[in-house]
């Protein structure tokens, strides 16, 4: 079966720009969370959501990064006004289960390059 | 703060042999650890997890060890592969309602020679 896809896998912006990424989870799965990887760094939290609910925002860096999943599947990750400390890995990863979700699925990410 | 830490950034370890990946942790809220597989330009792929109630979970050549009171586990292969060679990251997870974030360690390098 068709595992978590990302797009674009790969992104350049110039700074002061906003860009959209966007995660396709696995069908049914309710849990869905996206991740930062920095260079040579593990993945780091950012926000979680079950179904279209988004319940924890906690680890995103700024006002500037706004995630959405209106129909509790597909997900957007929004940075606006971007600035070179955004370029990174973004990770999208989904889970089955509402709770003791922690065998996430992850997809391949996207690069993001801020010039 | 960093709350998992993988010491070793690269591990080179010959084929056949036993590759340990080693983690450590602060939190004491962790009740849930994990192991991830990334090879380059993929996604962490899952590995193998293990329960803070138990002190071992093996599952074909890859064997978790969680030692609490040291807030330290370890990952071993056996027997190692050139097909193992990849970057791996150790995560955790804080237990409580609701889903769990995992916090992930800066990750080892492990290169398996032929």
């Amino acid at each position: 079966g068709a595992g978590v896809s990302q797009s674009p896998r790969y992104k350049v912006a110039k700074r002061g720009q906003d860009v959209a990424l966007r995660c396709d989870p696995i069908s049914g799965h309710v849990s869905l969370f996206w991740y930062q990887q920095a260079l040579g760094q593990g993945p780091e939290f950012l926000t979680y959501f079950q179904n279209e609910a988004q319940l924890d925002k906690s680890g995103l860096p700024s006002d500037r990064f706004f995630a959405e999943r209106p129909e509790g599947s597909v997900s957007t990750l929004k940075i606006q006004r971007t600035q070179q400390e955004d370029s990174a890995v973004y990770l999208c990863a989904s889970s089955l289960r509402e709770t003791n979700s922690y065998e996430q699925y992850f997809g391949p990410g996207t690069r993001l390059t801020v010039t | 703060d960093q709350q998992v830490k993988q010491n070793s950034p690269s591990l080179s370890v010959q084929e056949g042999r036993i590759s340990i990946l080693n983690c450590d942790y602060t939190n004491s809220m962790f009740d849930y650890f994990l192991w991830y597989k990334k090879y380059p330009a993929e996604g962490p792929t899952f590995l193998i997890s293990i329960s803070s109630i138990k002190d071992k979970n093996e599952d074909g050549r890859f064997t978790v060890f969680l030692n609490k009171s040291a807030k330290h586990l370890s990952l071993h292969i056996v027997p190692s592969q050139p097909g193992d060679s990849a970057v791996y990251f150790c995560a955790a997870s804080a237990g409580g309602a609701g889903a769990q974030k995992l916090v992930f360690g800066q990750g080892t390098r492990l290169t398996i020679n032929p």
